[in-house]
């Protein structure tokens, strides 16, 4: 299957900085870009689904100040987690998905922990 | 509403066969998908079903029936590495991923 390499794959912050996410589509253009979250035993919560070039749609209750997430080009998206909190430690997991296609694919996930 | 619903968590001895339930209600369906996820990890790919019937991939095996909304992942020969979430997700009217909350799997020696 094709390749959504997410990067980093941890990272430890500090409350009140901002962490960015990326996941880049090494193989396929990703005009769709999924942005989950997963909190331990939880299944996948959809944060934000964002099209290439288009503003991100967010699902209810996901603050769109809080999780800024940018889609300009067909292989790279990011998620900046601004002002971070300890509550928003979690998995962050983002899903790619090319035109015409049904499958998206995952990236590795980033674990993130605010201290 | 929509709604995805599979066992919280099932336990299995190795070797053994397990069959793992999902059942659907979504606003359209374009295809049910079958994940496996370890513990720390992102979801990896197991199968995808859009027509009825089942489909057979190694030791493993999906089958859907739309009529009943109806799903099962099949394991055959369980080994230890299966131990994981399964996690069944339904690709709706708007290409939306509907997920379930995933099936735990504990296999014993």
């Amino acid at each position: 299957g094709a390749v959504v390499s997410q990067h980093p794959s941890w990272v430890i912050c500090k409350s009140g900085t901002s962490v960015k996410i990326e996941c880049r589509s090494l193989d396929f253009q990703a005009t769709t870009m999924f942005w989950y979250r997963q909190f331990p035993k939880q299944s996948l919560m959809l944060m934000a689904t964002s099209n290439e070039g288009s503003k991100a749609t967010y699902e209810q209750g996901v603050e769109k100040d809080k999780f800024l997430i940018n889609h300009a080009s067909l292989t790279l998206s990011t998620l900046t987690v601004t002002s971070a909190h300890p509550e928003d430690s979690s998995f962050y997991i983002c899903s790619g998905r090319g035109q015409g296609i049904t499958e998206a694919f995952f990236g590795q996930g980033t674990r993130l922990t605010v201290v | 509403g929509q709604n995805i619903d599979q066992p919280t968590e099932m336990t299995a001895t190795e070797g053994a066969i397990v069959q793992i339930n999902c059942t659907y209600q979504t606003s359209g369906f374009n295809g049910l998908f079958w994940y496996q996820q370890h513990a720390g990890e992102a979801p990896t790919f197991l199968s995808y079903n859009v027509l009825d019937g089942l489909e057979e991939k190694g030791r493993f095996s999906s089958f859907l029936s739309r009529s009943k909304g109806y799903s099962y992942l099949l394991l055959k020969e369980l080994q230890m590495k299966d131990s994981a979430s399964y996690l069944c997700a339904v690709l709706d009217s708007n290409y939306q991923l509907i997920w379930g909350a995933g099936t735990k799997l504990i296999i014993k020696p």
